[in-house]
């Protein structure tokens, strides 16, 4: 099936440091969507984007959905020891299916 | 507060045994999904039902089965369990046919022994 390809698969930051992650796809996508999922519990929702080109904020996180509707990316700027967890991004098709990213594991160095 | 509910939260089962896993949703949403999760796979979709009555297969749905008799419940069958289900699942619930925003419940452990 249509799959998205993440990266980077894990990261190793230090407190502070601003995240880039980003997702792509040979296929276009209508929506994109960033969820964040801490251990032993389920994705919540972090930013959705609607249209190529929009970049939307939610506090210190922005993600951009790419103007060829390919890709998208997700930024974490300072970050602080709570953002640690796992970063999915999702992406709508044309046959209204959410197509699922593999996940970014975000892990802090103390 | 409108919330969606799993459970049990862990689950030991024997190969060859039957399996339910209950997902219940008070968001009266119409959209109601299951998805299992393994390192490395994310999230995959077994089954969706966009209404009561209304149930579709998704990418993993082999071995596993769904019915949907009311707005707030979509329970996961797992006829006979193998121990390639062992797994966490994500129940996930969102309002109207074509909406994208999916709310999560908080999954299930189960393990196949």
């Amino acid at each position: 099936g249509q799959q998205l390809n993440q990266s980077p698969q894990s990261m190793f930051i230090q407190e502070g440091e601003d995240v880039s992650m980003n997702c792509t796809s040979s296929s276009i996508f209508n929506t994109w969507l960033w969820y964040k999922q801490d251990p032993g519990e389920g994705p919540v929702l972090l930013i959705a984007l609607y249209k190529a080109g929009e970049l939307t904020s939610n506090g210190r996180l922005t993600a951009q959905f790419g103007i060829t509707r390919k890709d998208s990316f997700l930024n974490i700027s300072a970050s602080i020891p709570s953002d640690v967890g796992i970063y999915f991004c999702a992406g709508m098709d044309s046959n209204y299916q959410l197509i699922w990213g593999a996940g970014t594991k975000l892990i802090i160095k103390p | 507060d409108a919330e969606i509910t799993q459970s049990p939260r862990h689950k030991i089962t024997e190969t060859g045994r039957q399996v339910t896993l209950a997902c219940h949703q008070t968001w009266n949403h119409n959209n109601m999904f299951w998805y299992r999760q393994d390192l490395g796979h994310g999230l995959r979709l077994i089954h969706y039902s966009y209404g009561v009555q209304d149930t579709n297969k998704g990418e993993v749905s082999d071995g596993y089965s769904v019915s949907r008799s009311n707005t707030e419940d979509l329970p996961l069958t797992l006829e006979s369990a193998a121990s390639s289900q062992t797994s966490v699942y994500f129940c996930a619930s969102s309002d109207g046919r074509l909406t994208d925003t999916q709310y999560f419940g908080p999954g299930t452990r189960l393990t196949v022994l």
